[in-house]
């Protein structure tokens, strides 16, 4: 049963344009949240994090929302740039699980010009 | 500074043979993953190492055994392939266990 679900496989934002990506989770212990970036044929890599004691972070064009009521966190990318063009995951782990993450499948998002 | 490498990219094996994925990282990480990718499914961990000389189960373990003899290395080993094990591998590591993790560039298997 997935924990973490990203219900839209698919996104397509025109440059200089804001990107949402979203990301549902089910259990309630999940305390610590990352997306990570994949381009094709290249390992997923770390983008953004947020702790369950935050509901915000941000690192340059990447801000990261989570709503815990809601068990929903997304990622805004603002502005989209050509580059950003990739799969996006988002994981989440509880604490005391020795780094074990579930991961969500995933969001192509595909930035035009 | 390689990062993590996975040897080999790729693989294609016959039903019933055996073959061992080696993952190795440079970066002194206590912890590496192993987990396979499948369209739809995201990633899904199949063994971790907390540290050298110890492994243990992650969510999809059956049809893998896994070795960390050394600290910088983690094997992923298949006895006897079967289709279902065609996937995307990815292994992974990490300075501790809340923190982002490193991934390798993957070894894509195909089982006959």
């Amino acid at each position: 049963d997935q924990q973490v679900k990203q219900n839209s496989p698919s996104l397509s934002v025109q440059e200089g344009r804001i990107s949402i990506l979203n990301c549902d989770y089910t259990n309630s212990m999940f305390d610590y949240f990352l997306w990570y970036k994949k381009y094709p044929a290249e390992g997923p890599t770390f983008l953004i994090s947020i702790s369950s004691i935050k509901d915000k972070n941000e690192d340059g064009r990447f801000t990261v929302f989570l709503n815990k009521s809601a068990k929903h966190l997304s990622l805004h990318i603002v502005p989209s740039q050509p580059g950003d063009s990739a799969v996006y995951f988002c994981a989440a782990s509880e604490g005391g699980s020795w780094g074990k993450f579930q991961f969500g499948a995933g969001t192509q998002v595909v930035v035009t010009p | 500074n390689a990062g993590v490498t996975q040897t080999p990219k790729f693989r294609v094996l016959k039903t019933g043979q055996s073959m061992t994925l080696l993952c190795a990282q440079d970066m002194n990480h206590e912890y590496m993953y192993w987990y396979r990718q499948d369209p739809g499914m995201g990633l899904r961990l199949i063994h971790y190492s907390v540290g050298e000389g110890t492994t243990a189960k992650g969510e999809v373990p059956d049809g893998y055994n896994v070795s960390r003899l050394k600290k910088q290395n983690f094997l992923l080993g298949l006895e006897s392939a079967a289709p279902s094990q065609t996937s995307v591998y990815f292994c992974a590591s990490s300075y501790t266990t809340r923190g982002e993790q490193f991934f390798g560039p993957g070894t894509r298997l195909t089982v006959l």
